[in-house]
């Protein structure tokens, strides 16, 4: 059963910091990876989606890198923003079972002025 | 752009109600789904749909029915209320599974008294 894991579960940091976000799933059978942001009281948006055999997405200040034999991605989030703070949340398609995504929990990002 | 449309946004039921949670997607997409989103417990799904005419059962389907008679409208149907369904639920879908983005409603908050 694949298992996403995302730590640290928050993280405060001054504006302007580069920061990397992390997230570990079991089972490196995948179709691909999203990274999602949400707002508090809203719904989650898409932010990047990795397909197996990349390696890595960018779009504007946000990269995310998949290794998937390690079973590892990371989203990394460049000159950081006060607008950058929300919830983090990454989830995975598994070859077995494609037609759920499983999801972390989501790392909750602080971004101080 | 309406995107994934969710109603209503908050309701609060009594122990043994029912009710219906609507979705509505304007994309034309074929792949939708139902999550609820619990504080420790992450996003679960409830049930999914291919397209119109087919549903299957998520991660945790129990006291959730759902149908897709349309390829625009997905609705969750809680069959007899219970405090364990108070929970935010979210409605999503993409235009396929393997490797699609997944767009999301807004959410509704439930809550079973």
């Amino acid at each position: 059963k694949q298992e996403v894991t995302q730590i640290p579960a928050a993280l405060s940091v001054p504006e302007g910091e580069n920061l990397v976000l992390n997230c570990s799933f079991t089972d490196s059978a995948i179709y691909n990876l999203q990274w999602f942001r949400q707002d508090p009281g809203k719904g989650l948006t898409s932010l990047l989606l990795i397909q197996s055999s990349q390696r890595e997405q960018t779009s504007g200040r946000l990269n995310a890198s998949l290794d998937k034999s390690s079973g590892r991605s990371t989203l990394y989030i460049a000159a950081s923003q006060p607008g950058d703070s929300a919830t983090y949340l990454c989830a995975v398609r598994s070859i077995q079972g494609a037609q759920k995504l499983v999801f972390g929990q989501g790392t909750r990002l602080t971004i101080n002025p | 752009n309406a995107g994934v449309t969710q109603t209503p946004k908050f309701q609060v039921l009594k122990t043994g109600q029912s009710m219906t949670l609507q979705c509505a997607q304007d994309m034309n997409h074929e792949y939708m789904s139902w999550y609820r989103q619990d504080p420790g417990m992450g996003l679960r799904l409830i049930h999914y749909s291919v397209g119109a005419g087919i549903t299957d059962q998520g991660e945790v389907p129990n006291g959730y029915n759902v149908s897709r008679s349309t390829t625009e409208d997905f609705p969750l149907r809680l069959l007899s209320a219970a405090p364990s369904q108070t929970s935010v639920y979210f409605c999503a879908s993409s235009y396929g599974t393997a490797n699609e983005k997944l767009f999301f409603g807004s959410g509704t908050q439930l809550s079973v008294l």
